[in-house]
């Protein structure tokens, strides 16, 4: 079955960069169509879609975080990379990583890493 | 890209059905049907409910229809049970190449 598993730190200090890994299984991101996706939610508030790697490895960034964001793969370890640069309190949230299985939505999830940020 | 509207809150006797409306423009909600909803329950990774609009992937149940009318979408749940109580979310794609996610809509089962 498929399943999807961040990791990275739960607490980083304000302009640090964060790297957060996406581990999956059950599915490849070599297969046509496949693509994983970074959203996150900060404590009590809503969703927000933040990145997006393809199959070929094409990407698509959040408009307003584009500039702080590189998200990456390594299909051989099933893993998807995200960094995301100069944190900021205001970046505190649960960051969750998703599976967008051939169409425009997001049809398996992780469990979702709490990141703090905090001097 | 701005946050797809939804009602903050909505709620319903159980058996009842409710409708919770995701309002965007053309740009998004408008212009694809590629509209997708989530349920949330508290502490728990968001699930996926709907797609393109108005399919349901297999294992959910049927009380759960969406539909479109412009730039706003519904998500209505029919039947209405104790367990549907929790948070959705709707998303669009954007004619940006991105996605935008709704505020959020809490549903209280009363």
């Amino acid at each position: 079955q498929v399943t999807l598993k961040e990791s990275g730190p739960a607490l980083v200090k304000p302009t640090q960069t964060l790297t957060l890994t996406c581990t999956f299984s059950g599915f490849s991101l070599s297969t046509s169509g496949m693509r994983v996706s970074w959203i996150r939610q900060p404590p009590g508030k809503a969703l927000e879609w933040l990145a997006r790697i393809d199959w070929d490895d094409d990407k698509v960034y959040s408009t307003s975080l584009k500039t702080r964001l590189t998200i990456s793969k390594d299909t051989s370890k099933n893993q998807v990379v995200l960094t995301m640069t100069n944190m900021d309190p205001v970046d505190t949230a649960t960051y969750y990583c998703a599976r967008m299985g051939g169409g425009y939505y997001f049809d398996y999830w992780g469990q979702g890493t709490l990141v703090t940020v905090s001097s | 890209q701005s946050a797809l509207t939804q009602p903050a809150s909505v709620s319903g006797s159980p058996g009842q059905s409710i409708t919770i409306s995701c309002t965007g423009t053309s740009s998004d909600v408008g212009g694809y049907n590629f509209v997708s909803w989530y349920q949330q329950h508290p502490g728990k990774a968001p699930k996926f409910m709907i797609y393109d609009v108005s399919n349901r992937p297999s294992g959910v149940s049927i009380r759960f229809s969406g539909s479109k009318s412009g730039n706003t979408a519904s998500l209505t749940i029919s039947g209405l049970q104790a367990e549907d109580e929790a948070e959705y979310y709707c998303s669009s794609y954007t004619s940006s190449g991105t996605w935008v996610f709704g505020g959020g809509t809490k549903v209280t089962v009363l």
